[in-house]
């Protein structure tokens, strides 16, 4: 079993940057994915292979991973972007971390 | 574009088994280069990873579920689908399908189901 922790929560101002942390025990040496979850809504990758954006992910979703933490940022946070963000990662099975809701305000 | 639909009771009761199906639309299960997995979320906790199976019916689950589940694949429907023995309380979540892609070092999973609510209680 691998172990990850992410933040419960995190609030930004509209426009303003948020980043979003996920720790874990030489978590560097693996590759990273987030997925980004609306109420109600299917999750959707925003992040894969640490950094790779898929295609219709907005520029402004960003991604990287060094040492014990991998993190998520979104430049010019919408409002729209309000939702839970859960990162995972491959250690011979799929491990995902706890969630984090971002609240735009 | 490719969708996933997860259907099945969203009631189930303590000791029985749980049975939900994921359809494939606008796709194919039919895929070798792609894995067919299920993932949950229980109230409050994070996603939890439940297992693959390809197309050619080889799976695989998390350690912590192997002696209870049971995945199936079903080319003819272009479905997938889980059975989960002897459900208890801490079974209840949310279930979603999910199409998984590996490569050396990693995976990813896209796109994802909406999701069925199960709760286990009498």
């Amino acid at each position: 079993s691998y172990e990850m922790t992410q933040p419960p929560s995190v609030s930004v101002s509209p426009g303003q940057t948020a980043t979003i942390s996920c720790s874990g025990n030489l978590l560097g040496h693996k590759y990273v994915s987030w997925y980004q979850q609306r109420p109600g809504q299917s999750p959707v990758l925003v992040i894969y292979e640490n950094n790779r954006r898929p295609s219709g992910i907005p520029a402004r979703f960003s991604g990287s991973n060094s040492g014990d933490t991998a993190t998520l940022t979104i430049s010019g946070t919408q409002v729209a972007d309000e939702a839970d963000y859960h990162c995972q990662a491959w250690d011979g099975d799929s491990f995902f971390a706890g969630g984090t809701t971002l609240t735009v305000l | 574009q490719m969708q996933l639909r997860e259907s099945g009771p969203e009631l189930v009761r303590p000791s029985e088994t749980l049975s939900l199906t994921c359809t494939v639309l606008d796709g194919s299960v039919n895929d070798g280069d792609y894995s067919w997995n299920w993932i949950r979320r229980a109230p409050g906790k994070g996603m939890e990873w439940i297992g693959y199976i390809y197309s050619g019916g080889s799976y695989k689950s998390t350690s912590s579920l192997r002696s209870r589940v049971r995945l199936s694949i079903d080319l003819a429907k272009n479905q997938i689908s889980l059975s989960l023995h002897s459900v208890t309380a801490d079974d209840t979540a949310v279930y979603h399908c999910a199409r998984g892609r590996s490569y050396y070092g990693g995976n990813k999973f896209d796109p994802w189901g909406r999701g069925v609510r199960v709760t286990v209680s009498s």
